[in-house]
């Protein structure tokens, strides 16, 4: 059983389109993530969701837009793509107390925008 | 801004060598976890380490947290070609601040 499932793994779209992935744990942790990873390999939170509430927005543009249905799912709706989207897109979450900052990611979503 | 500063970006070391990769910051953490990421999938939890001066070992890796909180280290003994891949450091502040990652080491071993 995969604890952090995210769906698509593989995403290739043209500039203006719109896309969303999806994210469920199985886990029973309370907070979820997304962190873009770009070519560099350099990892960088985007939002953060604690119990369906949004607690972490890092400066992300407005086509970004999360969604949590419940404290299991957190989906990534992007908005009119770009270029400098294109990056490997990982879901992660955590429990609450003990190992509150030990991340159990997903293995990822590689959105490449022509 | 709170950064994780990593060095060295780059290692390529013969199979058998021991090597050292390094996690700074200005700031204290309250704590400090070690990744490791293969190609096509998410970091994997290493170790997490708390306490100042804490280390820890998982085999032929050794962990350890600066007794002032602001830096770790990372240390391989006898490199295998298994132990190539992307080794990432991430660290809080607080227990409710986010989390970030340093910039990464790539970590190559040759056989």
């Amino acid at each position: 059983d995969t604890a952090v499932s995210q769906t698509p793994k593989y995403l290739v779209t043209q500039m203006g389109n719109d896309k969303s992935i999806k994210c469920e744990q199985n886990l029973g942790h309370d907070t979820m993530y997304w962190y873009k990873q770009d070519s560099k390999k350099f990892l960088k939170i985007m939002f953060s969701y604690n119990n369906k509430e949004l607690i972490i927005n890092e400066t992300v543009p407005n086509r970004f837009s999360p969604k949590s249905p419940d404290k299991a799912h957190l989906n990534l709706h992007i908005n009119s793509l770009e270029l400098g989207d294109s990056a490997v897109y990982f879901c992660a979450s955590t429990p609450t107390g003990f190992g509150a900052n030990v991340l159990t990611f997903g293995a990822g979503s590689r959105l490449t925008v022509l | 801004t709170q950064l994780l500063e990593q060095s060295p970006q780059f290692l390529s070391i013969q199979e058998g060598e021991n090597l050292t990769v390094y996690c700074n910051s200005s700031s204290v953490f309250s704590s400090l976890q070690w990744y490791r990421q293969e190609p096509g999938e998410g970091p994997v939890l290493l170790v997490t380490v708390v306490t100042g001066g804490e280390v820890k070992k998982l085999k032929r890796l050794t962990f350890q947290f600066g007794d002032a909180r602001k830096d770790s280290s990372l240390h391989i003994t006898a490199a295998q070609p298994g132990d190539t891949g992307l080794y990432l450091c991430a660290a809080s502040y607080s227990s409710a601040s986010k989390i970030i990652f340093g910039s990464g080491t790539r970590l190559s071993i040759r056989p």
